[in-house]
């Protein structure tokens, strides 16, 4: 079955630590993509990866931090900078070059106590 | 910088009725995606236009792109509780990331 992964599906961190947040496709896509949804809005852009050990900042990277060491996988930290991280994460991958669409991950929803 | 606006941002609607959902942007892009998200759950890929005056259909909807005025339609026909989810347009900006729009949420009432 082939597909990307999220996980956890729910996490709840305390003010102050750093998460991970885990992405993992098995499609062989080049590209890999995180945003993230707030409450009743749409997806912002947070990194994104063309290509392995090479990303790219997006409008919101401020507090968060990535790697691309492995064609499949592209970890999202949320480091304790990011100062509100209480948000719906969303996973996304593509074939390189101009691709026809990104495929979604189920999500992971991160909560700060 | 590339903007992308919905209309509208919230749509309430009978079933049977017929709607148009609107997504303009603000640069040129000859490609245009639509996606449908339900409540908690990640985002489905609806349809990729892909050229100025394309037309895409799967059941009661019907998406178009006109790209000199920068805009796509989200046409909905004879509306059914099912299509109840938020409709978000993309816009491909430089071919490495995408643009979303806002989202338009759709309730369909019995």
């Amino acid at each position: 079955d082939g597909g990307i992964t999220q996980s956890p599906k729910y996490l709840f961190r305390k003010e102050g630590q750093n998460v991970t947040l885990s992405c993992e496709q098995n499609l062989n896509h080049d590209a890999m993509y995180w945003y993230r949804q707030d409450p009743g809005q749409g997806l912002r852009l947070i990194y994104y990866s063309q290509i392995v050990n090479d990303f790219q900042k997006g409008d919101i990277a401020e507090g968060y931090s990535v790697s691309r060491e492995k064609k499949e996988s592209f970890p999202l930290t949320v480091t304790s900078a990011q100062k509100n991280p209480t948000a719906f994460y969303l996973c996304a991958s593509s074939i390189g070059g101009r691709p026809l669409t990104q495929y979604f991950g189920p999500g992971t929803r991160l909560t700060v106590l | 910088e590339l903007k992308v606006e919905q209309n509208p941002l919230f749509l309430s609607m009978q079933e049977g009725k017929n709607y148009t959902i609107y997504c303009n942007y603000s640069t040129t892009s000859d490609r245009l995606y639509w996606y449908r998200q339900d409540p908690g759950k990640s985002l489905e890929s609806l349809f990729v236009l892909l050229s100025n005056g394309a037309v895409k259909q799967e059941g009661r909807l019907m998406a178009s792109l006109d790209t000199k005025a920068r805009l796509s339609t989200l046409h909905i026909t004879a509306a059914v509780h099912d299509l109840s989810a938020t409709y978000f347009c993309a816009v491909d900006m430089d071919g490495q990331n995408f643009v979303f729009g806002p989202g338009t949420r759709l309730s369909v009432l019995p």
